[in-house]
């Protein structure tokens, strides 16, 4: 069945650095990326996403990259900040031509000061 | 417009009990997913509707089950609660023409089964 893994499931980095989430999914026909951020005790919300005909998509901090060959993408946060710590979390999406999201477990990122 | 609401948000019931969450979706928004979040699991998808027909399935017992209406809120049963049905139940709403529309999430139910 579709799967999606995602890594680090935790990451601690200092304020400033640059934070690295990747993912890897199993259908081929997943077309669409999104990467959301849930703070706590908040509600999921998008913050990038990326279509499967751009290989690169950034929004000033955060960038998103997508290897389609390779059935991989990541999330990049550069400059990170103390408010970027939250769990985020990648999906992929259109699997066999649905439109189910079948979303990675999870990176609870901590963002030192 | 307003949000994507979600009622009630919390529960507790007891196994073997059943339960009903709401959804009412972004206004013009067709498509309601329901998700279920726990610590270990993260984010499963339960099922999607569409104009009042359910478009997509995820791999829950029948136990679950859901509907939409004509104004596209829709609502989540879950019957012979077990204890593991304790979670935050999400739903999220889009456009829902396209699989890359966005979508938009409530603030969920926390269910607990004692």
């Amino acid at each position: 069945g579709e799967n999606v893994e995602q890594h680090p499931s935790t990451l601690s980095v200092q304020e400033g650095d640059s934070a690295v989430i990747k993912c890897t999914y199993s259908d081929s026909a997943s077309n669409y990326f999104p990467w959301y951020k849930q703070e706590l005790g908040k509600r999921p919300q998008l913050i990038i996403d990326i279509r499967s005909n751009v290989g690169e998509k950034k929004d000033q901090r955060i960038a998103v990259t997508l290897n389609k060959t390779a059935k991989h993408f990541s999330l990049h946060i550069t400059e990170t900040q103390p408010e970027d710590s939250a769990v985020y979390f990648c999906a992929a999406v259109g699997a066999s031509g649905t439109y189910k999201y079948i979303f990675g477990t999870g990176t609870r990122l901590k963002v030192l000061a | 417009k307003a949000g994507v609401t979600q009622t009630p948000r919390y529960l507790i019931k007891t196994r073997g009990q059943q339960v009903t969450l709401s959804c009412s979706p972004i206004s013009g928004h067709r498509s309601v997913s329901w998700y279920q979040q726990t610590p270990g699991q993260g984010l499963q998808f339960l099922f999607e509707y569409f104009s009042e027909t359910q478009r997509n399935k995820g791999n829950f017992p029948g136990r679950f089950s859901g509907r939409q209406f004509s104004n596209s809120r829709s609502e989540m049963n879950v019957s012979t609660l077990e204890l593991g049905d304790s979670a935050l139940y999400l739903c999220a709403s889009s456009l829902g023409g396209l699989a890359n529309n966005e979508q938009f999430f409530g603030p969920g139910t926390r269910l607990t089964v004692l």
